[in-house]
Formats: C-alpha cells, sequence, structure tokens
C-alpha cells in the first residue's frame, strides 16, 4: 500500500533554513504528482507547491515564491521541501501529500507531518 | 486566485442528527472539489472526491453534492467518531486553496 513517511521534527532559530523530506513507497514514485501543504497550530490547511517527480518541474504559491524549494531523489523515492528565512509565523507542521497523475488532481495520501519550530 | 469559503466554521449537533457543511468557491470549479476530515493530531484523510465520490472505506453517511461554485457536505446521521474538522479543497487551478474548516462538535 501506498506511504508518504516524512522527517522527524526540527527546531530552527530565526533566518536558518529547514529541510523537510517525505519518503514515498507502494506505488511508482515517478507518475504522481507530490504537494506540501502546512498548518499552523489551531488554523486551516496552506498549500504551499507541486513538484512533478517525473522531471522535477515545480510551482509555488506566491506567498513561498523565492524561500521555498521542492526537490525530488528518483533513486530514494523521497520528495524534499526547503525553507529558507524562516520567520516565527513559519512554526507549523509540514504534511506532503500524493495527488493523482494529471497536474490538478485530489490529494489521495498524506504523509504524517513535520513539526516545525522556529524559536530564538 | 479561487477563494474557498466554507460555512459554518463550527457547529454542534445531536448523535444522530444530519448535518451539513458548505464550501462556496469564488469562480466555477467544475466538479474539482474534496472533502477531508482531520482529527486532532492527525493528517487530514480523504472522504470525498471529485464532489461526490466517495472515497474507500469511508462510510456511506457521507455524501458530497454541487456543481460549479457551490458544494455540501453531508452527513446523514452524526456519530461519535465523526468529531473531527472537515475541510473543502478545489484542485481546478494552481494554486490550490482550502476551505477555512467546520469544526464538528456533540452537543
Amino acid at each position: 500500500q501506498v506511504h508518504l513517511v516524512q522527517s522527524g521534527a526540527e527546531v530552527k532559530k530565526p533566518g536558518a533554513s529547514v529541510k523537510v523530506s517525505c519518503k514515498a513507497s507502494g506505488y511508482s514514485f515517478t507518475s504522481y504528482y507530490v504537494h506540501w501543504v502546512r498548518q499552523a497550530h489551531g488554523q486551516g490547511l496552506e498549500w504551499m507547491g507541486i513538484i512533478n517527480p517525473s522531471g522535477g518541474r515545480t510551482s509555488y504559491a506566491q506567498k513561498f515564491q523565492g524561500r521555498v524549494t521542492m526537490t525530488r531523489d528518483t533513486s530514494t523515492s523521497t520528495v524534499y521541501m526547503e525553507l529558507s528565512g524562516l520567520m516565527s509565523e513559519d512554526t507549523a507542521v509540514y504534511y506532503c501529500a500524493r495527488a493523482g497523475w494529471q497536474l490538478l488532481s485530489f490529494f489521495h495520501y498524506w504523509g504524517q507531518g513535520t513539526l516545525v519550530t522556529v524559536s530564538s | 486566485d479561487i477563494q474557498m469559503t466554507q460555512s459554518p466554521s463550527s457547529l454542534s449537533a445531536s448523535v444522530g442528527d444530519r448535518v451539513t457543511i458548505t464550501c462556496q468557491a469564488s469562480q466555477d470549479i467544475s466538479n474539482s472539489l474534496s472533502w477531508f476530515q482531520q482529527k486532532p493530531g492527525r493528517a487530514p484523510d480523504l472522504l470525498i472526491y471529485d464532489t461526490s465520490n466517495l472515497e474507500t472505506g469511508v462510510p456511506s453517511r457521507f455524501s458530497g453534492s454541487g456543481s460549479g461554485t457551490d458544494f455540501t457536505l453531508t452527513i446523514s446521521s452524526l456519530q461519535p467518531e465523526d468529531i473531527a474538522t472537515y475541510y473543502c479543497q478545489q484542485h481546478e487551478e494552481l494554486p490550490l486553496s482550502f476551505g477555512g474548516g467546520t469544526k464538528v462538535e456533540i452537543k
């Protein structure tokens, strides 16, 4: 079955960067788009961007342009999300989610989430 | 960008009640709408995709309807295990967007 396993919780200082991983298994890694979504404590879900694991092409939400980089490693079936210039407002749980084989499709599977805490 | 407006933001109902949550898109999204259930400390779970298709394993008391800009999630008979926050999401165009969520509690 499909599994998305994310890396563990991180604590970072303001201005630092964080890189969260999402290891996929149970399906053909390069056949399905992966998205990143974040959720601040007690708040709603916020879409950050999408990566095509096949060619590595990405599209980011305007809010994160210039600060976020999504990459993938096909040899390990892992997608990465790196966020730089961290601020306290970036404290949130970050999720990866696998969508369909089309660019625009619903989120079928989610990772367990990774808590990123930004604190001095 | 497409804005998704969900209502109510919270509701309290009795076990066995029929519960309805609405989601309105700022422009036509055809049937490109999903509903997710999220319980505290857990990732969201897909309930319904493409407006009205029930995800495998989801109880039949959940149903979805609508098209264009107006969509509805219905729980026909609320159960204690349905206590959660529910989100709608459009996948008609990038950037994808979510509704603000509806927290469902038992009265």
